[in-house]
């Protein structure tokens, strides 16, 4: 199965900073999501892209996606300390009726105050 | 919007005993739910996924199954467990824009 993986693994900032992460998978996409992770808690979704689709905003979240490159990225602008976390991709499957995530190991953010 | 209950949410287990984990989704019908087990510091590994009662299907071979006796009921279970079951599981919910509602996690320490 396909799979997203995230790069850097780790990035530390200072609040206000822009945050930048990427994600690239393998093989052809419907869609692809980030998602966030607070230390031991669930994911919470952030934004879905779908692959018609190259930019999408969200607040301070503005995603792109690069079909050609099988890539996508995931800028945070104006850095807070609450968004200390770890962010995944994730880009979907359908086999045979099926909808079936793929998660990388993702990006651990650190927000300096 | 679905909502996923999980639970407990820290579980300590002997080596040898036996596990059940619940997981139940308000908010939607015939949802497709997943278990994910996450280890430190690594991504999420996809254990079973379900698209209906009573259909379960396996990604990786383990010492682990689950079941999903009710529509909105997803169970993930062990008869004996492992030191290497320890970790941190998610469960989800397929929502309808495709986009994933999660459960708060479990953190299962085998000892």
């Amino acid at each position: 199965s396909q799979q997203g993986e995230e790069d850097p693994q780790a990035l530390s900032i200072q609040e206000g900073e822009n945050a930048t992460m990427n994600c690239s998978y393998k093989t052809s996409i419907n869609n692809l999501q980030w998602y966030r992770q607070n230390s031991g808690r669930g994911l919470v979704h952030l934004i879905l892209i779908r692959s018609n689709e190259r930019e999408k905003h969200s607040g301070r979240l503005r995603v792109t996606l690069d079909t050609s490159k099988k890539s996508s990225s995931l800028l945070i602008t104006a850095s807070r300390a609450a968004d200390t976390a770890s962010y995944f991709c994730a880009t979907g499957l359908i086999p045979g009726g099926s909808y079936i995530p793929t998660f990388g190991r993702g990006t651990s953010l650190i927000v300096h105050p | 919007s679905q909502t996923i209950h999980q639970w407990p949410a820290t579980l300590v287990q002997p080596v040898g005993s036996p596990l059940s984990l619940e997981c139940t989704v308000e908010g939607t019908s015939n949802p497709n739910l997943y278990w994910y087990r996450q280890a430190a510091g690594r991504g999420l590994q996809l254990l079973f996924y379900s698209v209906g009662i009573g259909q379960i299907s396996s990604e990786v071979p383990q010492n682990l199954s689950a079941s999903r006796p009710q529509d909105r009921q997803f169970i993930l279970s062990s008869k004996k467990l492992l030191l290497s079951d320890s970790g941190f599981y998610l469960c989800a919910c397929l929502g309808q824009l495709h986009g994933y509602t999660f459960g708060s996690g479990t953190r299962l320490t085998v000892v």
